[in-house]
């Protein structure tokens, strides 16, 4: 199948712990992002990467650092997790710099206990 | 800061009736574009507005686009079941690479 993947589905873990999460797409796409969706659902972008490069970095503590080993994958390490990390993750692809459409992963909610 | 804000947070609709949501912005756009989210599930794209159209359709959808007021609008004819999600406007700046999205309006379809 061609899509956006994402590990683990789901991943629950104790304040303090050091989590990673996978994201990988097989649509050939240059762009990838990390999105992080609130329990109101508000979906605020983190980061992006084009063909390996760093391009957006929100404000984000620098506890997260992302990590883009081919322009396929895209993970996300997230250290020393705290209870505001609680939340979905959202992977995300877009084709080319010609292109705005986004297709997204599945998710990942993180609950941090 | 969140560029879209939908309107209303959440809809209640018969099926078969049409449903209709509203995303204004504040800053000039390039395109606006509207996602469909089911429970538990990633976001799909749904249609994709540029600055200089005022409506496109696609199946029973219909956007609007209005820049002089900064908003946008969502029409879901004769809605189905199927349709109970949550929809999201996102908008894509003239000078930005980033998209961003907004609050979403969750829409329920009652039988």
């Amino acid at each position: 199948d061609t899509a956006v993947s994402q590990t683990p589905k789901y991943l629950v873990t104790q304040m303090g712990n050091d989590k990673s999460i996978k994201c990988e797409q097989n649509l050939g796409h240059d762009t990838m992002y990390w999105y992080k969706q609130d329990s109101k659902k508000f979906l605020k972008i983190m980061f992006s990467y084009n063909n390996k490069e760093l391009i957006i970095n929100e404000t984000v503590p620098n506890r997260f650092s992302p990590k883009s080993p081919d322009k396929a994958h895209l993970n996300l390490h997230i250290n020393s997790l705290e209870l505001g990390d609680s939340a979905v993750y959202f992977c995300a692809s877009r084709p080319s710099a010609h292109t705005d459409t986004q297709y997204f992963g599945p998710g990942t909610r993180l609950t941090v206990l | 800061s969140q560029q879209g804000e939908e309107d209303p947070q959440a809809l209640s609709i018969q099926e078969g009736e049409n449903a209709t949501m509203n995303c204004s912005y504040k800053t000039s756009i390039n395109n606006l574009q509207w996602y469909r989210q089911n429970s538990g599930r990633g976001l799909v794209h749904l249609i994709l507005i540029r600055s200089n159209e005022r409506e496109k359709h696609s199946g029973r959808l219909r956007v609007t686009l209005d820049t002089s007021k900064k908003s946008s609008s969502l029409l879901i004819t004769a809605s189905r079941a199927a349709d109970t999600a949550s929809y999201f406007c996102a908008t894509v700046g003239s000078s930005a690479s980033k998209i961003i999205f907004g609050s979403g309006t969750r829409l329920s379809i009652r039988p």
